[in-house]
């Protein structure tokens, strides 16, 4: 079955470094991938997009990696802010063409 | 500004009471739109597929009688949960995508969602 899975439920990290989350996948073969932020009690925004011929993509001070070997993007948060607190989601479109996502990691950036 | 607008935002009810939520694309004609449901902690799980002017398709295990879906025009869509019962309550978020050529691999742009919490 296919399965998309974030490897860290919670991650805590002091205000200034850099945060690092994991999205591992199975039996999908992705054109792209996707990352979101969700807020507490409000919908997923979209952030990033990356293409499976694309090793890395930046947008501000957010870095995501895509490997297809390795079945695996990363998503880093470089200087870390308290704002940056929320749910990161990723996802990928399956062959039916439907979005399905990770369960999120929630970081928390300690002040 | 929001893209999508998704009204309301919450819903408090008695069990057997149904429940109509709205799905507005604001910027753009949305032939699709799509409904979810997440509980606490857990990932968005896709329930059903809104077409404008055809029947909405439904992901497996979600009844179709139990979760009315109607989209009538390319801004709205409408999910009714009919006779709602404890273990519908839920967060229930909409979704669109811009309807162009290789659309799928447009973000989708999602509600603000709607807290059901039936009673």
């Amino acid at each position: 079955s296919q399965k998309i899975e974030q490897n860290s439920e919670a991650l805590n990290i002091q205000e200034g470094k850099t945060a690092t989350l994991t999205c591992n996948y199975t039996n999908y073969s992705p054109a792209y991938l996707q990352w979101y932020r969700q807020d507490p009690g409000r919908g997923p925004v979209f952030l990033l997009l990356i293409r499976e011929n694309e090793k890395e993509k930046r947008k501000e001070r957010l870095k995501v990696t895509f490997d297809t070997t390795l079945k695996q993007s990363l998503f880093h948060i470089t200087a870390s802010q308290p704002a940056d607190s929320a749910t990161y989601l990723c996802a990928l479109r399956s062959n039916d063409y439907k979005l399905s996502f990770g369960a999120g990691t929630t970081v928390t950036v300690r002040a | 500004g929001a893209v999508v607008s998704q009204h309301p935002s919450w819903v408090i009810c008695k069990s057997g009471t149904s429940v109509k939520i709205e799905c507005r694309s604001l910027d753009f004609q949305a032939t699709t739109m799509f409904w979810y449901r997440q509980f606490p902690k857990q990932s968005l799980m896709l329930m059903a597929t809104s077409n404008e002017g055809s029947k909405a398709t439904y992901e497996q295990g979600v009844e179709k009688d139990k979760f009315l879906i109607n989209h009538a025009s390319l801004t709205l869509s409408t999910l009714t949960v009919t006779s709602a019962h404890p273990e519908d309550s839920s967060f229930y978020i909409c979704s669109v995508r811009k309807s162009v050529a290789g659309g799928s691999n447009q973000p989708q742009h999602f509600g603000d969602g709607t807290r059901l919490s039936i009673l």
